[in-house]
């Protein structure tokens, strides 16, 4: 069963607009934790911002936020003031036990 | 954090021949992982990789195809073996880091195999 869904195989942008990339997951375990990755045209995995699930607020990083709905399993990443250089594939990712899983990503493109 | 040197970065191949990749952490870790993904695809966990046992491979993949070397904590290789077009797709490495147990990365490897 998949765990980690991206329902947008991709999204635009208008530069300097906010941008929210959604991720929903599923679990049994209480212990988890939830990463974005950015991964740009080069094709290297870069680590964005991380959410624990016993972390009370919502994750931030500069522009990076992650809007953390437990309840809900979901964990969508906001990023604001969209840049021109933020055009790239963004993967969310689930940390259960000892594997990391992936989402199938969003492809985010900012327009200028 | 943990950085990883990944090399090499892009290769193009001829069907039937093999590649290996190679990794090199800049600290002791106790596992790698290395992942496939396909073109247009997510990522998928090839197979975890422990210094001084055999990796551990995922459904899907056999040590005779990815056989993969973990020497001492700091290095790991996987070789892609006889290789087709179906191969292509950028391989990474990784491993923990962190106390939150998130991932680093190396930079890819692109195969194209033709």
């Amino acid at each position: 069963a998949q765990k980690i869904t991206q329902t947008q195989p991709g999204m635009f942008v208008q530069e300097k607009e906010a941008v929210t990339l959604d991720c929903t997951y599923d679990t049994s375990d209480p212990s988890y934790g939830l990463f974005w990755y950015k991964q740009p045209s080069s094709g290297e995995m870069i680590f964005l911002i991380y959410q624990g699930s016993y972390d009370q607020q919502n994750a931030t990083e500069g522009r990076y936020s992650l809007n953390f709905q437990k309840a809900r399993k979901s964990a969508n990443l906001v990023i604001s003031a969209s840049q021109l250089g933020d055009s790239a594939m963004y993967f969310c990712a689930m940390r259960e036990g000892g594997d990391m899983r992936f989402g199938a990503g969003t492809r985010l493109t900012v327009k200028p | 954090s943990a950085v990883i040197s990944q090399k090499p970065s892009r290769d193009i191949c001829q069907r039937g021949t093999s590649l290996t990749i190679q990794c090199q952490v800049d600290s002791q870790v106790t596992m790698m992982f290395w992942y496939r993904q396909q073109p247009g695809q997510s990522l998928t966990l090839i197979a975890t990789a422990n210094q001084g046992s055999e990796a551990t491979y995922e459904s899907g993949f056999v040590i005779d195809k990815f056989p993969i070397s973990r020497p001492n904590l700091t290095f790991s290789t996987l070789t892609v073996s006889n290789m087709s077009p179906e191969d292509s797709s950028i391989y990474l490495c990784s491993t923990r880091t962190g106390i939150d147990y998130g991932y680093t990365f190396g930079s890819g490897t692109r195969l194209t195999v033709v």
